[in-house]
């Protein structure tokens, strides 16, 4: 019964080499998160969509790009992929943006740049 | 952003009541009191949360004090599957569009449960 779903697992890129990752939910909530969680590091915010509009975190590198085609689905698409960019990719969701409302995570995508 | 503080890590008898401290001395009224935590390997997972009153669900509960500038995660009996790292976060109401609802996370508390 999975309700969050991160696509693939692990992923494997070359330096410079663009890479998506995917995400989709069955629950049809409003808003999708993508996080940044780096070995033994707390997960970090990058943006979120609440239904089709976008907002980026403020210190989020423009190397990172999102889009949300329908509810379903959510991709981050990293431009040209550093080694400093390898880290587990969190996808979450949330009914809504208010405090009152719990976020609902995937399980990751586990990124590595050689 | 209101922050959290909280101990680094935390050890635990399995079978045994676990309390995990959370101080936000900065708290403000709109400001939503969540727990989540993270197993190795896996994705946060959503424990509780709450505003004023204390909570109880299926996996824990929330007590908050009167202040609100703590509260206390409880497992009433852990087990080795609670080991996890335990993250306690502020979730603002917000506006439409803006940041103030997002999780920020906190560096948490580390559980370790002994059989």
């Amino acid at each position: 019964d999975a309700m969050v779903i991160q696509n693939p697992r692990y992923q494997v890129t070359q330096f410079g080499k663009p890479v998506t990752l995917s995400c989709s939910q069955t629950l049809n909530h409003n808003v999708m998160y993508w996080y940044q969680q780096k070995s033994s590091q707390a997960p970090k915010l990058l943006f979120h969509y609440y239904d089709k509009d976008f907002n980026n975190e403020a210190d989020t590198p423009d190397n990172f790009q999102s889009r949300r085609p329908n509810t379903s689905f959510c991709f981050l698409d990293i431009r040209s992929p550093g080694l400093g960019d390898a880290a587990m990719y969190l996808c979450a969701t949330s009914r809504d943006l208010a405090g009152a409302y719990e976020q609902y995570f995937g399980p990751g995508t586990r990124l590595t740049v050689t | 952003d209101a922050k959290t503080t909280q101990p680094n890590s935390m050890e635990s008898n399995e079978e045994e009541p676990v309390h995990l401290p959370c101080n936000h001395s900065t708290i403000s009224g709109t400001d939503y009191i969540h727990w989540y935590r993270q197993l190795p390997s896996q994705g946060p997972e959503y424990v509780i949360h709450g505003l004023t009153s204390n909570v109880n669900n299926r996996m824990a509960s929330l007590a908050i004090a009167e202040d609100r500038k703590s509260s206390t995660l409880i497992l009433h009996r852990a087990t080795l599957r609670d080991a996890a790292v335990y993250y306690c976060i502020l979730r603002a109401l917000m506006n439409y569009g803006g940041s103030q609802g997002n999780l920020i996370f906190g560096k948490g508390t580390k559980l370790s449960v002994k059989p």
